[in-house]
């Protein structure tokens, strides 16, 4: 059993939807990452949470310790959003990923 | 703000070769770097964790003697393929841990090895 669980896998949305990409953790966690994985490859880091809620433009990354969840939502989706999510439980000197979620906009 | 920078981004190496990739912390003290094997449409995974001055910790199931990393310093760690496969084709990317910005952990950019 997967660490560390994503849902959806694939996720279709039309241009300016609002999205919501959940993430469960069954470990306790220092801290959890949310990255963007573009087609090519590369990796962007977005957010690092350890509690609370964390806003960066259209991007909102949310996490409850309790119930080890987070999510990140996207308001106004754009096709630029398109791409792979995943999230990333940092745990001691360790880190879990989830499946990652594929994420495309239709204009 | 920090940057990981790994290279190459791309390499083509033949069958039974080694091939070298570089990540490096470019403006931070990484004590912590660590490695991942992503392959096509799968998640990352975590191929070992090293940190400066001692031999890295791999994960069950990767062979330490074909996937060397060395971190000599604060600022660069290597992983070495060596004797390479078709089947060690995938994309490798690494990440560090800013110990003086909470062990705040930036990725690279990540290099695809093809091995023909």
């Amino acid at each position: 059993k997967n660490e560390v669980e994503q849902s959806p896998q694939n996720l279709t949305a039309q241009e300016g939807e609002f999205i919501t990409i959940n993430c469960s953790y069954s470990v306790g966690i220092s801290a959890l990452h949310w990255l963007q994985q573009h087609p090519g490859g590369g990796i962007v880091s977005l957010f690092m949470l350890s509690s609370g809620k964390k806003k960066h433009g259209r991007l909102i990354a949310t996490i409850n310790i309790q119930e080890k969840h987070s999510s990140l939502h996207i308001t106004a989706s754009h096709p630029r959003d398109s791409a792979v999510y995943i999230c990333a439980a940092h745990f001691n000197n360790d880190m879990r990923f989830g499946a990652g979620t594929r994420l495309t906009v239709k204009p | 703000g920090a940057v990981v920078s790994q290279h190459p981004s791309w390499v083509i190496c033949k069958s039974g070769t080694s091939v070298k990739i570089e990540c490096r912390s470019l403006d931070f003290q990484a004590t912590t770097m660590f490695w991942y094997r992503q392959f096509p449409k799968q998640s990352l995974m975590l191929m070992a964790t090293s940190n400066e001055g001692s031999k890295a910790t791999y994960e069950q199931g990767v062979e330490k003697d074909k996937f060397l990393i060395n971190h000599a310093s604060l600022t660069l760690s290597t992983l070495t393929v060596t004797s390479a496969h078709p089947e060690d084709s995938s994309f490798y990317i690494c990440s560090a841990s800013d110990r003086d910005r909470y062990n705040t952990i930036y990725f690279g950019e990540g290099s695809w090895l093809t091995v023909v």
